[in-house]
Formats: structure tokens, sequence, C-alpha cells
């Protein structure tokens, strides 16, 4: 199955300062999802963006297919944006299914 | 829209008792997956299934794990003789499938093997 690796596995930042999230993976891929999860909480979808670069108020994906990479920038972070960012990809001889990468846990300080 | 709903959010069970997880999708929603997350081995896919029918299990344990969708408003996975080493959350996800293969995720069930 599909290959993903999550950069950094931990970041801590000082609020108001901005993210860079990266997600590499093995194979050919047609859906990269962006979650979010809270300690002990339920994973929300951030961003659909198998190609190309997408925006939803302070994030901002940009994925390059050809090269098996994308990163989620979060600008002017806040603390309510703490937790762990997954970065999932589907297989193109099974497109359905999401392999996850292990995260980056992302931590802002006040 | 309520989102996916899943039932019971924890759930202990003594080794070797049968546990019994529901799901319910998304309405209107056509694919329904289940995955199994731990600190060990992350977030791991189970089986889907596409319209009701099972497309793909390859991620299911093939002993002790089941799962069924009887109608197109819910879904269950049951484990058979439950061990500690099934101990996780288990999170059902669905999508629109064909329209939009986005999958939105429940809140998981915590299984706790005792």
């Amino acid at each position: 199955g599909q290959q993903v690796q999550q950069s950094p596995a931990s970041l801590v930042l000082q609020e108001g300062e901005n993210a860079e999230l990266q997600c590499n993976f093995s194979s050919t891929a047609t859906q990269l999802q962006w979650f979010y999860q809270s300690p002990g909480g339920s994973l929300v979808s951030l961003l659909s963006n198998p190609s190309g670069t997408k925006h939803t108020g302070r994030l901002t994906s940009t994925t390059v297919t050809k090269e098996r990479r994308s990163s989620l920038h979060i600008s002017s972070s806040q603390t309510t944006d703490s937790g762990t960012y997954l970065c999932a990809i589907d297989e193109r001889s099974n497109y359905n299914v999401l392999y996850f990468g292990s995260g980056t846990k992302l931590t802002v300080e006040p | 829209n309520a989102g996916v709903i899943q039932t019971p959010r924890h759930k202990v069970t003594g080794k070797g008792q049968e546990a019994t997880l529901w799901c319910e999708p998304i309405s209107g929603h056509s694919a329904v997956f289940w995955y199994r997350q731990t600190i060990v081995q992350g977030l791991e896919f189970l089986t889907y299934f596409r319209n009701q029918a099972p497309i793909d299990d390859s991620g299911m344990p093939k002993e002790r794990f089941s799962a069924q969708m009887p109608n197109q408003s819910h879904s269950t996975l049951k484990i058979q003789s439950t061990q500690p080493q099934d101990s996780a959350v288990y999170l059902c996800a669905s999508s629109l499938g064909a329209l939009s293969y986005e999958q939105y995720f429940g809140p998981g069930t915590r299984l706790t093997v005792l």
C-alpha cells in the first residue's frame, strides 16, 4: 500500500508564527486530504487537495503530484490550532481507501 | 446534518467477550469505511462498503473480525473473542463515492479490552 511520511513529527510555535507541515508519499495518488485531530478528539477534514494549491481561512495546501509531496501552511497560528495534523492519501489501484501518515503534533504556545 | 454517528463512544470488554460497534453514515453517502487507530500503528484501514456491498476487507484481521452493512443507514463492526491487542479507537467514515471521494469521520468508538 501507499507509504506516507510526515515531517516534522512535532512542532512548537509561539502564537502568531507560521507553520509549515510536509507530507511525502510513495506512489501516484488521486485523493489527498489533510485532517486535524485534537487530543482525544475526532478527525476533522481540513482540505481535500490532490493537486495544485488550495486555500481555506488561514490554511494553504500545495500538492505537487509529480514529486509526490504536499504541504500545509498555517498562517498566524493560534493556541487553538494545537493538535495533530494528519495527511491521508489514496492509491491509484484502490482509490477509495486512505493511507495515513503518522502526523505532525503542533503545539502553539501563548 | 449530524455527521457520521458512532455508538457507543466507549466500550470496555473482558478478554474473550464479543464487541459490536455501530456506525450511521451521513445521509446520502454511498461509501462507508472502517479504520482503527492505535498509538503504535497509527490509523489503519480495515474495510469498506459501497452501496452496502462489501468492496475491500484487506485490512481486516481474518479471524474474529467481521463487518456488515444491512441497510444504507448503518454498518456494524463485530469483534468476537476480543483480545487486549484489539484495544483501539475504531473510526467510521463515509463519502459520497463517485461524486466526491472526500471522507468524513465519526467521533470513533474507544474499545478497551481488559
